[in-house]
């Protein structure tokens, strides 16, 4: 089966700096990769994702990248605020062409502290 | 978009009970998932549970253990059962892979 790996498991860096976490993943057939973003008492939130016939995407303050060869994606968050701070979540799965899917394969997780 | 509820929102339970955990969903979807968080860690994938269907459980997850019902396309449940300290966690239900529900937070003593 998939196996996600995530590093770090804890970022922190000051406010109005980059964030980035990485994700890689062991099953080559796998073509979803979302992101999530926990924060304390809640279910996860996706903020972003990316399919593997894409290489980049970008959403505002958010952008994940993906190399297929290397198997491996990572979050970029610029300009970190308070807000951000949170338990991101790296995940994997194989999309069926009939729109199923089995379920998520999830990263470990990396608590993300933005210092004022 | 779907909203995903849940029931409980927490229990504490005594060791050798049993907690069935309730999943509505606003719209109809086919496919519910249902996941374990133990504390300070990631969701592991316990089942999918397709209307009409018998559950899929994952390595790990026996139905025995986890019990699951899916009587319609808005509806499921997951039931905990013979609990033990160890079955401690958030557990959570997700449609697809974008809406997740807040989850149920168990304690058992």
């Amino acid at each position: 089966g998939e196996n996600v790996e995530q590093h770090p498991s804890t970022l922190s860096v000051q406010e109005g700096d980059s964030a980035v976490i990485k994700c890689t993943y062991s099953d080559s057939a796998s073509n979803y990769f979302p992101w999530y973003k926990q924060e304390l008492g809640k279910g996860p939130q996706l903020i972003i994702d990316i399919r593997s016939n894409v290489g980049e995407k970008k959403d505002q303050r958010i952008a994940v990248t993906l190399n297929k060869t290397a198997k491996h994606f990572s979050l970029h968050i610029t300009e970190t605020q308070p807000e951000d701070s949170a338990v991101y979540f790296c995940a994997a799965i194989l999309w069926g062409s009939g729109g199923g899917a089995d379920g998520l394969t999830f990263g470990k997780g990396t608590h993300l502290i933005i210092q004022p | 978009s779907a909203v995903i509820s849940q029931k409980p929102s927490r229990d504490i339970c005594q060791r050798g009970t049993s907690l069935t955990i309730q999943c509505q969903v606003d719209s109809q979807v086919t496919m519910m998932f249902w996941y374990r968080q133990q504390p300070g860690q990631s969701l592991t994938l316990i089942a999918t549970a397709n209307q009409g269907s018998e559950a899929t459980y994952e390595s790990g997850f026996v139905i025995d253990k986890f019990p699951i019902s899916r009587p319609n396309l808005t509806f499921s449940t997951l039931t905990v059962s013979n609990m033990s300290p160890e079955d401690s966690s958030i557990y959570l239900c997700s449609v697809g892979t974008q809406y997740f529900g807040p989850g149920t937070r168990l304690l058992v003593l």
